[in-house]
């Protein structure tokens, strides 16, 4: 089967930027999430959803950051305006009984 | 909430030596622990779970145990080899439904040929 996709791959931006990512799940996954690994860390929850509805976004920086999953099928995840800090790799990933990872989108803020 | 704690954060062994990582889960709710490998520039993927029904699962040259009691659990591998070099994750989470698995900082192993 096919496996999680994500684009794009990499992106460098300015600070104060914005910038999206975008998450296709595996088929009939009807749980998809969004991580945020920042190097030398293990993956942070931002934001995970099911269906179309929000489960948890507790720990997504919502004064910038924000997810939708639109059809609960695709979802988008976009930052604006960027912080430096936000340098990291966002991974979507999706789950029937076992959740699974995409490849990652690798952001640089300089 | 969920807290995670994993070590050791680097490992490093000969080729067919083995190798051990621990985890350790404060949520005694938790009943499904997946390990994951992210190699350089990949995300993370499932080499091998364990659900608190069975104390030990084995998969070739990997093995997972799981010890409910005292809220820990492990990853070997055996007979590491070269291209086992990568950073391992463990995770911990109530499955079914919506789960949210929380991760440990990883264990970065290296395979020394």
């Amino acid at each position: 089967e096919a496996g999680v996709a994500q684009s794009p791959r990499y992106k460098i931006i300015e600070k104060r930027q914005s910038v999206a990512f975008w998450c296709n799940p595996i088929s009939g996954h009807a749980t998809l999430y969004w991580y945020q690994q920042i190097l030398g860390q293990g993956p942070k929850l931002l934001i995970q959803f099911q269906n179309n509805g929000v489960v948890d976004d507790s720990q997504l920086p919502k004064d910038r950051f924000s997810a939708e999953r639109l059809k609960g099928v695709d979802s988008t995840l976009k930052i604006q305006p960027a912080k430096l800090e936000d340098s990291a790799v966002y991974l979507c990933a999706s789950s029937g009984n076992t959740i699974y990872f995409g490849e990652g989108s690798w952001l640089t803020v300089v | 909430g969920e807290n995670v704690e994993q070590h050791p954060s680097t490992l490093s062994v000969q080729e067919g030596d083995s190798a051990v990582i621990k985890c350790t889960y404060s949520d005694s709710a938790s009943n499904y622990f997946p390990w994951y490998k992210q190699e350089l520039g990949k995300g993370p993927q499932l080499i091998i779970d364990i659900r608190s029904n069975v104390g030990e699962k084995k998969d070739q040259r990997i093995a997972v145990t799981l010890n409910k009691t005292a809220k820990h659990f492990s990853l070997h591998i055996t007979e590491t080899q070269p291209e086992d070099s990568a950073v391992y994750f463990c995770a911990a989470t109530l499955s079914g439904g919506s789960y949210i698995p929380t991760f440990g900082r990883g264990t970065s192993l290296i395979v020394h040929p």
